[in-house]
C-alpha cells in the first residue's frame, strides 16, 4: 500500500536558522498536504499542493511539490520560537483516503 | 460553528471493554476519517467515509467498527479493549479534496 517517509524525525535548531523537512512517497500522489502539530494539540491544515513543480509560500514557510508528485519539502526562514511543533506530510492517492507521514518535531533554542 | 467535536476527551478502560468514541461535525463536510497517533508512529488510518452510508478500512482497522448513518456523526467503536489500543484518537473531517478539520483528540488508556 501506499507509504508516506518523512525526514528528518527530529530537528533542534538556533533561533533564527532556517529549517527543512522532507517527505517521499512510494507512490505518485494525486495532492499533498502539509499540517502543523503543536506540542500536546491536534493537526492543523497549512496547505494543499496539487500540481507537478508547485512551489507555495505562506510568509516564511515554503512549500513544494516534486516534478514526478513524489515528494514534497517545507523550508521555514529564519525561525521563531513560535514554529515549535510537529510537521507533517499527508499524501492523497486518487481521491479519498490521506497518508500521513511520521512527522518531523521542531524544536528550537530561542 | 463547533468545528468538529469529539468525546471524550480522556478515557480509561479495562482489557476486553468495549466503548464508543464520538465524532460529530457542523460542516456539511461529506468525508470523515479517524485516526490514532502513537509517539514516532505519526497519524495512521484506522477507517474512512465519503459519505453517509459508506465507510472503509484505513492501515489499522482490526479491532475497530465505524458506521456513518448521517453525515454530521462517525462514531469509533472498540469491540474488546486491548493495551496495544492505548492511544490518542483524531476524528478529522474535509469536504471537496481539501485540507482536513481535526477534533481535539480523545486520549485512551487501556489497562
Amino acid at each position: 500500500g501506499q507509504q508516506v517517509m518523512q525526514i528528518p524525525q527530529y530537528q533542534h535548531v538556533q533561533e533564527g536558522e532556517d529549517f527543512t523537512t522532507y517527505c517521499n512517497s512510494s507512490t505518485t500522489l494525486s495532492n499533498i498536504q502539509w499540517y502543523k502539530q503543536r506540542p500536546g494539540g491536534h493537526p492543523v491544515f497549512l496547505i494543499q499542493l496539487v500540481k507537478s513543480g508547485e512551489v507555495k509560500k505562506q510568509k516564511r514557510l515554503t512549500f513544494q511539490f516534486g516534478e514526478a508528485k513524489k515528494n514534497s519539502s517545507l523550508h521555514i526562514t529564519a525561525t521563531q520560537t513560535t514554529d515549535v511543533g510537529t510537521y507533517f506530510c499527508a499524501g492523497k492517492e486518487g481521491a479519498q483516503k490521506l497518508v500521513f507521514g511520521q512527522g518531523t518535531r521542531l524544536t528550537i533554542n530561542p | 460553528n463547533a468545528g468538529v467535536t469529539q468525546t471524550p476527551k480522556f478515557q480509561v478502560l479495562k482489557t476486553g471493554q468495549s466503548m464508543t468514541l464520538q465524532c460529530a461535525q457542523d460542516m456539511n463536510h461529506e468525508y470523515m476519517s479517524w485516526y490514532r497517533q502513537d509517539p514516532g508512529m505519526g497519524l495512521r488510518l484506522i477507517h474512512y467515509s465519503v459519505g453517509a452510508g459508506i465507510t472503509d478500512q484505513g492501515e489499522v482497522p482490526n479491532g475497530y467498527n465505524v458506521s456513518r448513518s448521517t453525515t454530521e456523526d462517525f462514531p469509533l467503536r472498540l469491540l474488546s479493549a486491548a493495551p496495544s489500543q492505548t492511544s490518542v484518537y483524531f476524528c478529522a473531517s474535509s469536504y471537496g479534496g481539501r485540507g482536513y478539520t481535526f477534533g481535539s483528540g480523545t486520549r485512551l488508556t487501556v489497562v
